[in-house]
């Protein structure tokens, strides 16, 4: 079976870039979730996806950022613009489930992005 | 608010020695619990979970957790670690609705 697949894996921009990050979760998985690990944290979930609808969106900072997951399966993340403090890895995941139930949640690679 | 504590920043362990990884929570509500791994220069992966039931769960390459919850405590254990440990391991409490609490992670070096 396929894992979580992301890209790019690493990004480099200077402050005020604008920068797009890819997810595509494991085929057939409902829930798609995206985090932030900032160095020496644990990931911070920043949102997560019902299918193409959003459940928890609580802790995007919407003035920067913006994700979508228009036809239900992949999903785009965006920040505009970036700022020295986004410097993190960018973490998608995917369950089975709506998130309620048992299943874990199966992470991608991530997307380094270093703010200049 | 919820919060996962992970006692250890960094454990340095020599082949064949004890671990016991500490994660505390802070969640009033019905509890599922994760360790997760990360290998160097690999992605997240799940090493166990605890839903319900036996509070003592055993997970992937000998390890196993403990679910206390009188002590809001989940601590990961196994009785002699490999050099191929050695990577960074998480505590995780899963809120209603999926959400994943992380705790801030503890690396674990074990010397040959």
């Amino acid at each position: 079976e396929a894992g979580v697949a992301q890209s790019p894996r690493y990004k480099i921009i200077e402050k005020r870039q604008s920068v797009a990050f890819w997810c595509n979760p494991i085929s057939g998985h409902a829930t798609l979730y995206w985090y932030q690990q900032i160095l020496g944290q644990g990931p911070k979930l920043l949102i997560q996806f019902q299918n193409n609808g959003v459940v928890d969106d609580s802790q995007l900072p919407k003035d920067r950022f913006s994700a979508e997951r228009l036809k239900g399966v992949d999903s785009t993340l965006k920040i505009q613009p970036a700022k020295l403090e986004d410097s993190a890895v960018y973490l998608c995941a995917s369950s089975l489930d709506s998130g309620t139930g048992s299943n874990e949640q199966f992470f991608g690679p991530g997307t380094r992005l270093t703010v200049l | 608010a919820q919060s996962v504590s992970q006692h250890n920043h960094h454990v340095i362990l020599s082949e064949a020695a004890s671990l016991e990884l500490g994660c505390n929570y802070s969640y009033g509500g019905t509890v599922n619990l994760f360790w997760y791994v990360q290998y160097p220069g690999q992605h997240l992966q799940l090493l166990l979970k605890y839903f319900s039931g036996d509070p003592l769960v055993k997970g992937i390459k000998g390890f196993e957790a403990e679910f206390i919850k009188s002590k809001f405590s989940f601590n990961l254990r196994k009785p002699s670690v490999q050099w191929s440990d050695t990577a960074e391991y998480f505590c995780a409490v899963k809120l209603r609705g999926g959400k994943l609490i992380f705790g801030q992670g503890t690396e674990l070096s074990v010397k040959p």
